[in-house]
């Protein structure tokens, strides 16, 4: 089946750690996202992709840095300097073009013990 | 800059009855609108969206959607609701005169449906 794989699903992390999340589709989608989710807050969107090997910021993306060397990955680093990481992370695909939707993994809950 | 507003944090509703979960938006050029379904901890599934062409569109699990141009809205509605529809639901907008495939995400609507 096509789709979109987040992992990991649950992740603790100590203060001053970074960590990285990954997201993987099979869905031969060129755009990628990573999107923020807080309650109340609906969703931020932290960096997207629109091809390989290039990437932008989004809204809220300090203390957070990506890579795309490949279509089918879009890995998100949670670094130290991210002064309020515990969230629940999504990412998600979109065929390139305005009309397409976005796609959504199932997402990662980061906690920051 | 484009932008979304649910103006409803939460919308209580009886099982069976008509539901409605508004949404509204600004964009520089024209909208793409979309309506998503989150169920807990898990991620967003899309139910619809409004490109061009008919103002009503029909999507999945028998929702719908009004395009209004001059209200600048894109409410939802289902005619009568089920408890399995209880949700958070969530508006997005993808504006054509921004140059990016970016989608904005309004706050969100926490609908319970009350049997």
């Amino acid at each position: 089946d096509g789709g979109i794989t987040q992992s990991p699903k649950y992740l603790f992390r100590k203060e001053g750690q970074n960590v990285t999340l990954s997201c993987e589709q099979n869905l031969n989608h060129d755009a990628m996202y990573w999107y923020r989710q807080d309650p109340g807050q609906g969703l931020r969107l932290i960096y997207y992709s629109q091809i390989v090997n290039d990437f932008q910021k989004g809204d809220i993306a300090e203390g957070y840095s990506v890579s795309r060397e490949k279509k089918e990955s879009f890995p998100l680093t949670v670094t130290s300097a991210q002064k309020n990481p515990t969230a629940f992370y999504l990412c998600a695909s979109s065929t390139s073009g305005h009309t397409g939707e976005l796609f959504f993994g199932e997402g990662s809950r980061l906690t920051v013990l | 800059a484009q932008s979304v507003a649910q103006p409803e944090d939460q919308v209580n509703v009886a099982e069976g009855n008509p539901l409605t979960v508004k949404c509204t938006y600004s964009v520089s050029g024209n909208p793409y609108l979309f309506w998503y379904v989150q169920y807990p901890n898990r991620g967003l599934q899309f139910l619809l969206k409004y490109i061009t062409g008919d103002n009503l569109v029909k999507g999945s699990y028998g929702f719908e959607a009004e395009f209004n141009k001059s209200q600048t809205s894109f409410h939802l509605k289902k005619p009568s609701a089920l408890v399995s529809d209880s949700a958070l639901y969530f508006c997005a907008v993808r504006d054509t005169g921004a140059g990016s495939y970016q989608l904005t995400f309004g706050k969100g609507t926490k609908l319970s449906v009350i049997p």
